[in-house]
């Protein structure tokens, strides 16, 4: 139990474009949505935590217009990357937690390039 | 705000021998802690966790992490490891006034020789 999938889990970009990676939770509902970045050979760093029907959390830092998060569903939320550049180029990897353990389960990971 | 280090960025080691990976963090209160493993080209996974009760916490693929509150530290160990046990290991750490919003250490890359 306590899937959460990724869509896509590569994908290669245009300078400009904007991207959509989705984050579903298979099995069960996640009350809050959490959103990491990973660069290489570092650790994850928390971009935003996103609660069902509410406008998402960002951490210092972290461009809530140029990283816009929606989380439709208590089994779905969304990145969406706009006007991508090289630099935007990382791994991002969503999580879902249910409430009361504090326990988060990480999805497979979404490697965005941009050229 | 709070921080998590750990000691080790690179560990290299031969089957059979005891593994230790540290980990110290930086709150005053009371915190939730975690150790999660990444092995090559698969997604975050949950080893053991401590919330209360029992410093000394047991987990999957027998590891396990003994919590030292006067030193602020949640170090993960295993007495034997496995080449299977090559993986990337991550310390985390909540308070529990944040939530569930994990603060990540720098990871530990494990390489198990056979």
């Amino acid at each position: 139990g306590a899937v959460v999938s990724q869509h896509p889990s590569w994908v290669i970009c245009k300078s400009g474009t904007s991207v959509k990676i989705e984050c579903r939770s298979l099995d069960f509902q996640a009350t809050t949505m959490f959103w990491y970045r990973q660069f290489p050979k570092q650790s994850l760093m928390l971009m935003a935590t996103s609660n069902e029907g509410s406008k998402a959390t960002y951490e210092q830092g972290v461009e809530k217009d140029k990283f816009l998060i929606n989380h439709a569903s208590l089994t779905l939320s969304t990145l969406t990357v706009t006007s991508a550049h090289p630099e935007d180029s990382s791994f991002y990897i969503c999580s879902a937690s249910i409430q009361g353990p504090y326990e988060q389960y990480f999805g497979p990971g979404t490697r965005l390039t941009v050229t | 705000a709070q921080s998590v280090s750990q000691h080790n960025h690179h560990v290299i080691l031969s089957e059979a021998a005891s593994l230790e990976l540290g980990c110290n963090y930086s709150y005053g209160g009371t915190v939730n802690l975690f150790w999660y493993v990444q092995y090559p080209g698969q997604h975050l996974q949950l080893l053991l966790k401590y919330f209360s009760g029992d410093p000394l916490v047991k987990g999957i693929k027998g590891f396990e992490a003994e919590f030292i509150k006067s030193k602020f530290s949640f170090n993960l160990r295993k007495p034997s490891v496995q080449w299977s046990d090559t993986a990337e290991y991550f310390c985390a750490v909540t308070p529990k006034a944040a939530g569930n919003k994990l603060t990540f250490g720098g990871g530990t890359r494990v390489l198990v020789k056979p």
